[in-house]
């Protein structure tokens, strides 16, 4: 059981452009929403963070969108630049452990 | 240190081989999480301390795997009779309030363990 489904799997974008990746969940007692960078060889590494009392954050070109009545929240990465490229993974929690999606590879073309 | 560090990077088993990693947690950090990252998906929970109890254990695969921190600050996980299946890379995280709180948990650079 997935309790976290992340999409879409991989995302090629423009220099410039804007990166867009879903994540949707069933668990109504998850309150903590992080975002996660991922670059090879690397752990992960905290990128942005919401709680379900907020509809949005802002932090630079990050932003996540969140809408506790469909269960879904998306990271928007706007004018995506080559140094983007990596694995980006939503997460939820409840309780003490994460509950990381499968990631999303994403590559910034120049 | 300034991060999570973790020992050794890389591990190369045979299959029926005891293995132990090492995670050393930033200082005073009082929550340490071990999580098994395959290749091409997300990390997955396996274990939880908060300083040196143990309060969750749940995702731990089989009872070949312990994990311990006696002292609250470095932690070991034990994999015994290593199969090919627990190939991976482990992670460690800590963060420095109790796990229930939702504050920042900052991971190691992993050791990715292969069994042959």
């Amino acid at each position: 059981q997935q309790q976290v489904k992340q999409s879409p799997q991989s995302l090629i974008v423009q220099k410039g452009g804007i990166s867009i990746i879903n994540c949707a969940y069933e668990n109504t007692a998850f309150d903590y929403f992080p975002w996660y960078q991922q670059f090879p060889g690397k752990g992960p590494a905290l990128l942005i963070a919401i709680r379900p009392d907020v509809s949005e954050k802002k932090e630079g070109r990050f932003t996540i969108s969140f809408n506790k009545s469909a269960k879904q929240f998306s990271l928007h990465i706007m004018d995506s630049q080559p140094g983007d490229s990596a694995t980006y993974f939503c997460a939820a929690k409840a309780g003490t452990a994460l509950i990381f999606g499968k990631g999303t590879t994403l590559s910034v073309s120049s | 240190g300034a991060g999570v560090s973790q020992s050794p990077r890389y591990k190369v088993a045979k299959r029926g081989q005891d293995v132990a990693l090492r995670c050393d947690p930033i200082s005073g950090h009082v929550s340490l999480f071990w999580y098994q990252q395959a290749l091409g998906q997300g990390p997955e929970f396996l274990t939880y301390f908060q300083n040196e109890a143990q309060l969750d254990k749940s995702g731990l695969p089989s009872d070949r795997f312990f994990a311990e921190r006696p002292e609250g600050s470095v932690s070991t996980l034990k994999i015994q009779r290593t199969q090919q299946e627990d190939s991976a890379v482990y992670l460690c995280a800590s963060s420095l309030a109790p796990g229930t709180i939702n504050t920042e948990a900052f991971f190691g650079q992993g050791t990715r363990l292969t069994v042959v």
